[in-house]
């Protein structure tokens, strides 16, 4: 069973580029989300989305964009990246709803450096 | 100011010996409290979640225990393996949200 899976793995890019980060389920999960992980904090959500078409900010959302025109896909767009930006990406997803006990099942994540 | 709190920020024992995470929250009213275990370079995985009226949950060699009075949680790895070296991860949702509340780890290093 694939799941869900994250691509790339690694990235490297430069300052002011623009980078897309692709994350794919096949579980048809309603809810899928954008975290980033850095050193000393807690996961963080950039963006997460509640069905196709609906997507909403997280936590820290400046300088990124989200898209989901399908169930099974939900791209992460850094429109021009920025050092601080460097970090490791997660894409998770859920079949949750408020008062469901379903746990958010996470990719492997992309290792993002930008220089 | 982060909600859920995790220590140690790290701790090395030896194979075969006893640990306990510590997680203090403070996310009210929550929905459940759950922790993950992420081994590096892979994303969390989920092990237990306790329920705001569950006191001990057990997976295997891991068990979880929740003080909802107190807004404690700990996680203790009973003869630990090499395998066990990670991160465990704390996390809480609140009871009208579905956006969660991270611990930032606590990193478990195994050795033989």
């Amino acid at each position: 069973d694939a799941g869900i899976t994250q691509s790339p793995r690694y990235k490297i890019t430069e300052t002011g580029r623009q980078v897309t980060l692709m994350c794919h389920q096949t579980w048809s999960h309603s809810y899928m989300f954008w975290y980033r992980q850095d050193l000393g904090h807690g996961l963080r959500l950039i963006y997460y989305s509640a069905a196709a078409d609906i997507t909403d900010k997280g936590e820290v959302p400046d300088g990124y964009v989200v898209s989901r025109s399908k169930t099974e896909n939900f791209p992460l767009t850094l429109e021009s990246a920025t050092r601080s930006q460097t970090s490791v990406y997660f894409c998770a997803s859920s079949d949750q709803g408020i008062g469901v006990h379903q746990p958010q099942h996470f990719g492997d994540g992309t290792r993002l450096s930008i220089l | 100011k982060n909600q859920v709190e995790q220590s140690p920020q790290s701790l090395i024992i030896l194979e075969g010996k006893n640990c306990t995470l510590q997680c203090n929250y403070t996310v009210s009213p929550f929905s459940n409290l759950r922790w993950y275990k992420q081994d590096t370079g892979r994303g969390p995985v989920s092990l237990t979640i306790m329920t705001f009226s569950e006191n001990t949950k057990s997976n295997g060699r891991y068990t979880a225990t929740l003080d909802a009075d107190t807004k404690q949680s700990s996680l203790h790895i009973t003869a630990s393996q090499l395998s066990d070296s990670a991160s465990y991860i704390c996390v809480v949702r609140p009871l009208d949200d579905y956006k969660l509340s991270f611990g930032a780890g606590t990193t478990v290093t195994v050795r033989a």
